[in-house]
């Protein structure tokens, strides 16, 4: 069965350092997509970042970018110059195979920045 | 951008009442679903719709069901709330087939069941 492990409840990181939040999964199938997502305490869920399986390069967006390591089955979420705003959960998911996009999701990580 | 918007924020129901949370979103995805977040446990999915009057079964669909009569609106139903049932309840659309298609999330629904 396809799952996803967030091994890390809460993180706290400096104002301006970077971060890494880890995200492992599970997945028997070949062909599979990752996704990061932000929920600030406001409650809504922001898209953050995309990786497909089959993609060669590490994904990047602004001051996000994905660490994958497809032997490690790993997506590590790497935030760069932290800011203030950037205190939220954060969700790890990944598209279930069948399609219609399902999302199976982590348990999440709550990240604090501190000024 | 797109839009998906929940009825309610914040909700609190007595234990047998019949719950209607609703859910609406604004660019013709076809594909909508109903997830549940709770501490701990991340978000799992209730149920899901990739066309109207078509649903399927989520995780987590005891307890639930959904009505979707129309593209744009995606009904979440609890027959009798259990204070089990207290919970975050987000709703999400997407379109169908690419596999890179995020899901757009409404702001959630705190459901109190007392």
């Amino acid at each position: 069965a396809q799952k996803i492990t967030q091994t890390q409840p809460g993180m706290f990181v400096q104002e301006k350092e970077a971060v890494t939040l880890d995200c492992t999964y599970d997945t028997s199938d070949p062909s599979y997509g990752l996704f990061w997502y932000k929920q600030p305490s406001s409650g809504e869920m922001i898209f953050l970042i995309y990786q497909g399986s089959y993609d060669q390069q590490n994904a990047t967006e602004g001051r996000y970018s994905l660490n994958f390591q497809k032997a490690r089955k790993s997506a590590n979420l790497v935030i760069s110059a932290s800011q203030l705003g950037d205190s939220a959960m954060y969700f790890c998911a990944m598209r279930e195979t069948g399609g219609y996009n399902k999302l199976i999701f982590g348990a999440g990580t709550r990240l604090a920045v501190h000024p | 951008d797109v839009k998906v918007t929940q009825s309610s924020r914040y909700l609190v129901k007595r234990t047998g009442e019949k719950v209607f949370l609703e859910c609406v979103q604004d660019m013709d995805h076809e594909n909508m679903f109903w997830y549940r977040q709770d501490p701990g446990l991340g978000l799992r999915l209730i149920y899901f719709s990739y066309d109207v009057k078509m649903k399927e079964k989520g995780d987590i669909p005891e307890g639930y069901s959904v009505s979707r009569e129309k593209k744009e609106r995606f009904s979440l139903i609890l027959e009798s709330a259990s204070t089990n049932q207290t919970s975050m309840y987000l709703c999400a659309s997407s379109l169908y087939g690419q596999s890179n298609e995020k899901l757009f999330f409404g702001s959630g629904t705190q459901l109190s069941v007392l």
